[in-house]
C-alpha cells in the first residue's frame, strides 16, 4: 500500500530553534522525496525534494536527512523564525503522474 | 501571466447539487493534476490529465470526472455533491505529466450544506 506517515502532527519551538519533522514510507519503488509548505488559504508550494541515491540535501536554512534502509527521511529547519510558521507536508512518488501526501506538521514558532 | 489560478475561491453547494471548478495552468505546462484536501489531511490525488486525457486516476468515484482544454485550462466537475465532499480543491499544472515540477494554486474550498 502507497502510505507516507508523518509525525509530529504539530510542533512549536522558539525562534532560532531547529525543528524537526519525520516522514516514514513503506513502498520502497518511491523515488523523488518532495517537502511542502503551505500557508493558511495557500496551495503547498515546493520547498525542496531528494532522491533515494543521496543521504543528504540542503538548500538554506532548510536540510533534508534520507535514509534508504530504514525507509524514512526528516526535514530539518535552522535557525527558524516565526515566518516559518505554516504547515509542512512530506509526499513522496514513482513513475510521476501522481504525489502520495503525509498528513501534515502545523508548525509554530514562537519569538 | 504565471502562476495557477483557479476559481472561485469559495463555494457553498447543497447536498445532491453538482459543481464544476476551474483552474488555469501555469505558462508553459501541458499537464494538470487535482487534488482534494480534507481539513487538517494531506492532499489526495483525485486524476491528472495530459493532452486533454485522463493519464491516472486516485481512489474517487466516477461522480468525479474532468476535462483539459486545447489551451491547458482545465474543470473538475462533481455529480451529487455529499457531504464528505467538503474540503479544499487543489489543481496542479506541471510539465510533461512530471511531479517534480508542480506549480499548486491556492485551491477552491467547497462547503456540501
Amino acid at each position: 500500500q502507497q502510505q507516507v506517515k508523518q509525525s509530529p502532527q504539530s510542533l512549536i519551538v522558539q525562534k532560532g530553534g531547529i525543528p524537526i519533522i519525520n516522514c516514514a514510507y513503506e513502498n520502497t519503488a518511491f523515488d523523488y522525496f518532495p517537502w511542502y509548505q503551505q500557508f493558511p488559504g495557500k496551495g503547498p508550494a515546493l520547498l525542496i525534494a531528494i532522491r533515494p541515491d543521496v543521504s543528504e540535501k540542503k538548500e538554506g536554512r532548510f536540510t533534508i536527512s534520507f535514509n534508504k534502509s530504514a525507509k524514512q527521511f526528516s526535514l530539518h529547519i535552522m535557525d527558524s523564525q516565526p515566518g516559518d510558521s505554516a504547515t509542512y507536508f512530506c509526499a513522496a512518488n514513482f513513475g510521476n503522474e501522481k504525489l502520495t501526501f503525509g498528513t501534515g506538521t502545523r508548525l509554530t514558532i514562537i519569538p | 501571466e504565471t502562476g495557477v489560478t483557479q476559481s472561485p475561491t469559495h463555494l457553498i453547494k447543497t447536498r445532491g447539487q453538482q459543481v464544476t471548478l476551474r483552474c488555469s495552468s501555469q505558462s508553459g505546462h501541458n499537464t494538470v493534476s487535482w487534488y482534494q484536501q480534507a481539513l487538517g489531511q494531506g492532499p489526495q490525488f483525485i486524476f491528472q490529465y495530459y493532452r486533454e486525457e485522463e493519464n491516472g486516476r486516485g481512489n474517487f468515484p466516477p461522480r468525479f470526472s474532468g476535462l483539459q482544454f486545447p489551451n491547458y485550462s482545465s474543470e473538475l466537475n462533481v455529480n451529487a455533491l455529499e457531504l464528505d465532499d467538503s474540503a479544499l480543491y487543489l489543481c496542479a499544472s506541471s510539465f510533461s505529466r512530471a511531479v517534480y515540477g508542480y506549480t499548486f494554486g491556492s485551491g477552491t474550498r467547497l462547503t456540501v450544506v
